[in-house]
């Protein structure tokens, strides 16, 4: 139940094409939906985060839309670029006190110019 | 830009025994947390510490594991008896405040291989 799936486990998107990426859960405690992007070698950087009492957030080129019936949410990579290559995982966590981040398996996106 | 300083960025250990992974936390942050990343897998939290006590750990985080804060910039994780299946990336990472919506600044990690 504490499980957060991801997929797909790999992506490749030709430049200026939508990446998008999947995820879903289980636990209802679940009330923060962040996307983190890591690149080789380094830690992981929140990118943008959700919270369920909306169904969509934008920053720039990023959305995450969040559907909380189905309890699954999903990331959108707008005119893809070749910078955008790295590896996406989306996690979630209860807070109320409670920080621990469960994460996804991740995707590695790659993206072709 | 202030950022999560981890030392140092690999560390190779004979099985059986002792590791020390340091950080530096960010200077006004309250909240630290180590994770790992078995490679090719997915990043799994380890424990959190505040006030200089854990505030939540994991099944992983057993008594082989200690972290401590020995002054007021370094947070280490402990690794008493190593064994190889603790070889991993070991992330750690610092908020400014518990409870939801919180930013973790996640380190560039230390890759711990034990041989």
């Amino acid at each position: 139940q504490q499980q957060v799936k991801q997929s797909p486990q790999s992506l490749i998107v030709q430049k200026g094409g939508i990446s998008i990426i999947n995820c879903a859960y289980e636990n209802t405690a679940f009330d923060y939906f962040p996307w983190y992007q890591q690149f080789p070698g380094k830690g992981p950087a929140l990118l943008i985060a959700i919270r369920p009492d909306v169904s969509e957030k934008k920053e720039g080129r990023f959305t995450i839309s969040f559907n909380k019936s189905a309890k699954q949410f999903s990331l959108h990579i707008m005119d893809s670029q070749p910078g955008d290559s790295a590896t996406y995982f989306c996690a979630a966590s209860e807070g109320g006190g409670s920080e621990k981040l469960v994460f996804g398996k991740g995707t590695k996106l790659t993206v072709n110019p | 830009e202030p950022e999560v300083t981890q030392t140092p960025s690999h560390q190779v250990t004979q099985m059986g025994q002792e590791v020390i992974l340091r950080c530096v936390p960010i200077s006004n942050h309250l909240y630290f947390y180590w994770y790992r990343q078995i490679l090719g897998q997915k990043v799994e939290f380890l424990v959190s510490f505040y006030n200089n006590e854990i505030s939540e750990k994991s099944e992983i985080f057993d008594d082989q594991f200690s972290v401590e804060r020995p002054d007021g910039s370094n947070f280490t994780l402990k690794i008493r008896s190593t064994k190889l299946e603790d070889s991993a990336m070991y992330f750690c990472a610092s908020s400014r405040q518990l409870g939801t919506y919180t930013e973790a600044f996640f380190g560039q990690g230390t890759r711990l291989t034990v041989v």
